[in-house]
């Protein structure tokens, strides 16, 4: 079965802190998306992740992918408000011409002074 | 500007009565794909299409449907609705199904309610 995990699902975090949100996938995958979702709004593409080992980086988020453990993260550094939304991770499982891409349920993060 | 758009954006109806909700691209995209979002399930797959004339379901098909006669629009039907089809409903788009790094691009949404 073609199943994607976020956690944790709902993140409090102080200004200035540093947190990690996890995406685990249940089988082959080596394409990796984030997305992040403002309230009330539709889905914007953050990252792409294409191969074992890759890692982007963007300000204060940055996301990597372990296609060995089937996971990937998104790192944030120093949060500031800004950095509230709802992050999305979606995983493209093979064969990849054959529209098999899944989402995770979502990491809603509220930074908070 | 490239974007996907989606009529109407809310919308409030009552069970039984038939509706569409359209969504159309502008950046010749091949792949076309609804999705809707509920509370702690993420958004889950309708109906996608892979070109023109070709659509199959995704992972909740049921009461809905959806035509692909050209290649910017992908509109989704309910032929009558019920209330837990009440959603925030995504359209989406990309270039090529499979093309590797090429994320989707998302409408704005519709917020469905049926009461």
């Amino acid at each position: 079965e073609l199943k994607v995990e976020q956690n944790p699902l709902f993140l409090s975090m102080q200004e200035g802190k540093n947190y990690t949100i996890y995406c685990n996938y249940s089988t082959t995958s080596d394409r990796l998306y984030w997305y992040r979702q403002d309230p009330g709004k539709s889905l914007e593409s953050l990252f792409v992740l294409l191969s074992n080992g890759a890692v982007k980086q963007e300000g204060r988020l940055m996301a990597s992918l372990d296609t060995k453990a089937r996971l990937s993260t998104l790192h944030i550094t120093a949060a500031v408000h800004d950095l509230s939304a709802t992050y999305f991770c979606a995983v493209e499982f093979h064969p990849y011409n054959n529209n098999d891409m899944r989402f995770g349920a979502g990491t809603r993060l509220t930074v908070k002074p | 500007e490239a974007q996907v758009t989606q009529n109407p954006r809310y919308l409030i109806t009552v069970t039984g009565k038939k509706l569409t909700v359209t969504c159309s691209q502008n950046m010749n995209h091949e792949y076309m794909s609804w999705y809707r979002q509920d509370p702690g399930l993420g958004l889950r797959q309708i109906y996608y299409s892979m070109n023109v004339e070709v659509t199959d379901k995704g992972d909740v098909p049921e009461g809905y449907k959806v035509s692909r006669k050209e290649k910017r629009n992908f509109p989704l039907i309910l032929e009558s609705p019920s209330p837990n089809q009440t959603s925030l409903y995504f359209c989406a788009s990309s270039l090529h199904p499979g093309l590797a790094g090429v994320p989707m691009v998302f409408g704005p949404g519709t917020r469905l309610t049926v009461l």
